[in-house]
């Protein structure tokens, strides 16, 4: 079955830096999500990328959609502390059930 | 903005008694998920539903859970009996699946979960 995995697991960061995670696919993806959870709160939708090598940014947020459709990538340029929280990607395959996997996740966590 | 909400925010129950989680999803939306998040296993869809139609639930353990849904404004998570391993947050999320295209196309809406502690 389709696998989703993301890189890397926790990330500390200063104020100010940038951060990255990634999320890599086993199978060819349809389209990728990104969603945000806050620490206690819930998985709540960011973005949606669709079109191979699709970027688009979100103010201080760069999504990147591999020209594959089998990677993807959330870059934050200058985290504030408002940055923190868990993001997760959700890929779906072509066809099948249109049911997102989820990966694991990337906790980021940004020290003022 | 639509919200899906969930019933009850917090549990705490003792081994062996049944739990049952609920949830009304945004009206209109065809899809139906319930997921459960721990700090070991992430995110596992454990069932979904579409237009009430039971889909898979495949992620469930089948000997004591359930998941229904009775009518188009209710998903219900039952646990019969609960474990301590079964101590998790518990999201429900809805969403309108498949859409190729419009506002909100395939994006799941979560509500704010359950967190559940068995003893």
């Amino acid at each position: 079955g389709q696998q989703v995995m993301q890189i890397p697991q926790y990330q500390h960061v200063q104020e100010g830096e940038d951060f990255t995670t990634y999320c890599n696919s086993s199978t060819t993806l349809s389209n990728i999500q990104w969603y945000k959870q806050r620490p206690g709160g819930h998985p709540v939708f960011l973005i949606q990328l669709v079109k191979s090598g699709e970027v688009k940014k979100q103010k201080r947020l760069t999504f990147q959609f591999g020209e594959a459709k089998k990677n993807s990538s959330l870059h934050i340029t200058a985290t504030q502390t408002t940055d923190v929280g868990t993001y997760f990607c959700a890929g779906r395959e072509p066809g099948g059930s249109y049911i997102p996997t989820f990966g694991r996740g990337t906790s980021l966590i940004v020290h003022p | 903005d639509a919200r899906v909400t969930q019933t009850p925010r917090h549990k705490v129950t003792e081994m062996g008694q049944e739990v049952t989680m609920r949830c009304q999803p945004i009206l209109g939306h065809n899809t139906v998920f319930w997921y459960r998040q721990t700090m070991m296993q992430g995110l596992e869809l454990l069932a979904y539903f579409r237009n009430r139609a039971p889909l898979d639930d495949s992620g469930m353990p089948k000997d004591r859970f359930s998941a229904e849904m009775p009518d188009a404004t209710l998903a219900t998570l039952k646990i019969q009996p609960s474990e301590p391993r079964d101590s998790a947050v518990y999201f429900c999320a809805s969403g309108l699946v498949p859409r190729w295209t419009g506002p909100g196309a395939n994006v799941l809406t979560f509500g704010a979960g359950s967190r559940l502690t068995v003893l």
